[in-house]
């Protein structure tokens, strides 16, 4: 089945700095590749996502790449702010019902 | 549309005892996914139904762990006999199924086992 794996664990930047979070992925049949944010306490909510057919996608300060040639694919998040601070999980899924596996999740701290 | 909807929010029980957590899917979805969230382990993949049949079950730890999709809004799952091990919190999500579609999650449910 398919494994996502997710770097860094943890990551601390000062407000107005950027925050990149990367993932690898095994099957080259997935095509569907989500963010999802969660608050403490909360549940997971997608915030972008990227279909294996475009390399780019942004949505205000935050934008998503895919590389499918090398397997992964990368979060970005421009100009912090506080209110970003969360835990973000990238998944991966071959879509049209099959199942969606997460990786193990990046705690990102924007300090103020 | 009230979402993914998951009961109880938080259920405290002692060991060996079974215990059932529900989920009501958006309506009209047709996939609906459980995971078990744990710091050590992050978000597990339990199983997965599609149309209300299993497809993916490989993620149940255990035995003792089964789930149940008897009708499209509607399924469990069940934990029998509990272990302290077990305590989570257990998301229920949703999607349509179709290629590339977003999974909404239920709230979860926190599970403590003493």
């Amino acid at each position: 089945g398919e494994n996502v794996e997710q770097h860094p664990s943890t990551l601390s930047v000062q407000e107005g700095d950027s925050a990149v979070i990367k993932c690898t992925y095994s099957d080259s049949a997935s095509n569907y590749f989500p963010w999802y944010k969660q608050e403490l306490g909360k549940r997971p909510q997608l915030i972008i996502d990227i279909r294996s057919n475009v390399g780019e996608k942004k949505d205000q300060r935050i934008a998503v790449t895919l590389n499918k040639t090398a397997k992964h694919f990368s979060l970005h998040i421009t100009e912090t702010q506080p209110e970003d601070s969360a835990v973000y999980f990238c998944a991966a899924s071959m879509g049209g019902g099959n199942d969606m596996r997460f990786g193990a999740g990046t705690r990102l701290t924007v300090k103020p | 549309d009230a979402g993914v909807i998951q009961s109880p929010r938080h259920e405290v029980t002692e060991m060996g005892q079974e215990v059932t957590l529900r989920c009501k899917p958006i309506s009209g979805h047709n996939s609906l996914f459980w995971y078990r969230q744990t710091m050590m382990r992050g978000l597990e993949l339990l199983i997965y139904f599609n149309n209300n049949v299993p497809i993916d079950d490989s993620g149940m730890p255990e035995d003792r762990f089964s789930a149940k999709m008897p009708n499209a809004s509607f399924s469990t799952l069940k934990i029998q006999p509990s272990e302290p091990r077990d305590s989570a919190v257990y998301f229920c999500a949703s999607s349509l199924g179709l290629t590339n579609t977003e999974a909404f999650f239920g709230q979860g449910t926190r599970l403590t086992v003493v």
